[in-house]
């Protein structure tokens, strides 16, 4: 069965390391692939995403994330993380077509950021 | 402001008893889905529908039912057949996958 493995479930950084959350991702056929995240308290929200193209991809508050389609990946970066990074991240993975498909989450990844 | 709204945030019930959730979108969007959250195990699809008057299972449907009599709204209701109906519920609407999910703040039900 299709599924998708976020292997960092709790990660804790202090201001202005560099982050990296892994995703992995079963699936033979086409995928296009997306990060959420959730602050606390608000609705998931769309963070990046890839259809096409360049394999790195640049998302919202400096995130940026690269599709390694030989090993099976979608890891999520930032060069350095802020207090308000704070939040819970999920990958997704879009099975089926562009218009009809639905997405598959990973299990999450926490980040704490301590000031 | 379009978007999705949920209700209620927190639900109640009692053991044996069938719940039902809201979901409404004034987005215009054509599809809408049902997702379970609980910790450590991310996001599980539960229903989906792409069209009004269709829908289709996900990966945890048994135990759920839900309707889409209206493009707006696509409530789930929570059976007795549920074994572990206590979860954070959302809802999710869609315009075209290139655009990616657009979700409700949630319904946390817990079943006493």
């Amino acid at each position: 069965a299709q599924s998708v493995s976020q292997h960092n479930h709790h990660v804790i950084l202090s201001e202005a390391a560099s982050l990296e959350l892994g995703c992995n991702y079963s699936y033979g056929g086409t995928v296009n692939l997306f990060w959420y995240v959730q602050y606390p308290g608000q609705h998931l929200q769309l963070l990046l995403k890839y259809f096409s193209g360049d394999p790195l991809v640049k998302g919202i508050k400096g995130f940026e994330a690269e599709f390694i389609k030989s090993k099976f990946s979608f890891n999520l970066r930032k060069p350095s993380v802020q207090w308000s990074d704070t939040a819970e991240y999920f990958c997704a993975v879009l099975l089926g077509s562009s218009n009809t498909g639905k997405l598959i989450f990973g299990q999450g990844t926490t980040l704490q950021v301590k000031p | 402001d379009g978007g999705i709204t949920q209700s209620p945030k927190y639900l109640f019930r009692k053991e044996g008893q069938n719940v039902t959730l809201s979901c409404e979108q004034n987005l215009n969007h054509d599809a809408m889905y049902w997702y379970r959250q609980d910790p450590g195990q991310g996001l599980r699809l539960i229903y989906y529908s792409q069209i009004v008057n269709d829908f289709q299972k996900g990966d945890i449907a048994e135990g759920y039912s839900v309707s889409r009599e209206k493009k707006e709204s696509f409530p789930l209701t929570v059976t007795s057949a549920q074994k572990n109906p206590t979860a954070f519920y959302l809802c999710a609407s869609s315009k075209g996958m290139v655009y990616g999910y657009t979700f409700g703040s949630g319904t946390r039900l817990t079943v006493v």
